[in-house]
């Protein structure tokens, strides 16, 4: 069973860098078949789709248009992990941020979530 | 990016009654390869969303059957023959045929 478990910290001042890390336990970070994603919830946005980095022989990343300049999505196959960088944070960044496995065309396992702060 | 517009945003339902939900795409999630890329999901209170559908109509392993999706091409609509109080929650639809993904604003479960 495909647990993943967020880390990183929820209060972050305007100009910082928001850091998130994804440890997975049951499927590995190197799959060839899963990607790995990063997701956000918040009453203005709803759910919207960050980034995802993914193996296929070699790696592979795509981010949303919204936050492109900002955003890195880094994996970690020592430690089976994977990692969220946004930069440059805002007020509007400010949400509940998610690591989810993607497969098959699909979202199937979700991680508890992280609740982000950006207050001055 | 492909907008998904559910309908309605708030579903008052007495326990033991029908429920559904519908779920509108802009374009149409026929895949190149005739697959149907549509999920639904399940968020509790205070919890991570929940796949229960994919591929329109796809339960996960442990759904309940009393929870099926159905639709084509634009349509889709996600069904609950008799709510129960553990089926309280918001519920949204995703599309995963076009890139980026996308979801919708989600519905609202509410007993009366």
């Amino acid at each position: 069973q495909v647990q993943l478990q967020q880390s990183g910290p929820g209060l972050l001042k305007p100009s910082q860098t928001l850091s998130l890390t994804c440890a997975i336990s049951g499927d590995s970070v190197s799959s060839n078949r899963a990607a790995w994603n990063w997701i956000r919830q918040s009453p203005s946005r709803g759910l919207e789709w960050l980034g995802r980095t993914y193996y296929r022989s070699k790696w592979y990343n795509d981010y949303a248009v919204s936050v492109k300049s900002r955003i890195t999505i880094n994996p970690d196959t020592s430690k089976n992990q994977f990692s969220l960088q946004l930069n440059s944070v805002s007020p509007e960044d400010t949400a509940v941020y998610y690591c989810v496995r993607g497969f098959s065309s699909s979202l199937d396992c979700w991680g508890q979530g992280t609740l982000v702060t950006v207050s001055s | 990016d492909v907008v998904m517009t559910q309908s309605p945003l708030s579903l008052p339902v007495t326990l033991g009654q029908p429920a559904s939900i519908s779920c509108r795409s802009s374009q149409s999630l026929v895949f190149s390869d005739g697959n149907t890329y549509l999920s639904w999901f399940q968020q509790r209170p205070g919890q991570s969303p929940r796949r229960l559908i994919y591929e329109v109509s796809n339960r996960d392993s442990g759904v309940p059957d009393r929870f099926s999706g159905s639709g084509s091409r634009t349509d889709f609509t996600l069904k609950i023959s008799r709510v129960e109080a553990e089926d309280v929650g918001v519920y949204y639809c995703m599309q995963a045929t076009h890139w980026p993904w996308t979801f919708g604003q989600g519905t609202k479960v509410e007993i009366k």
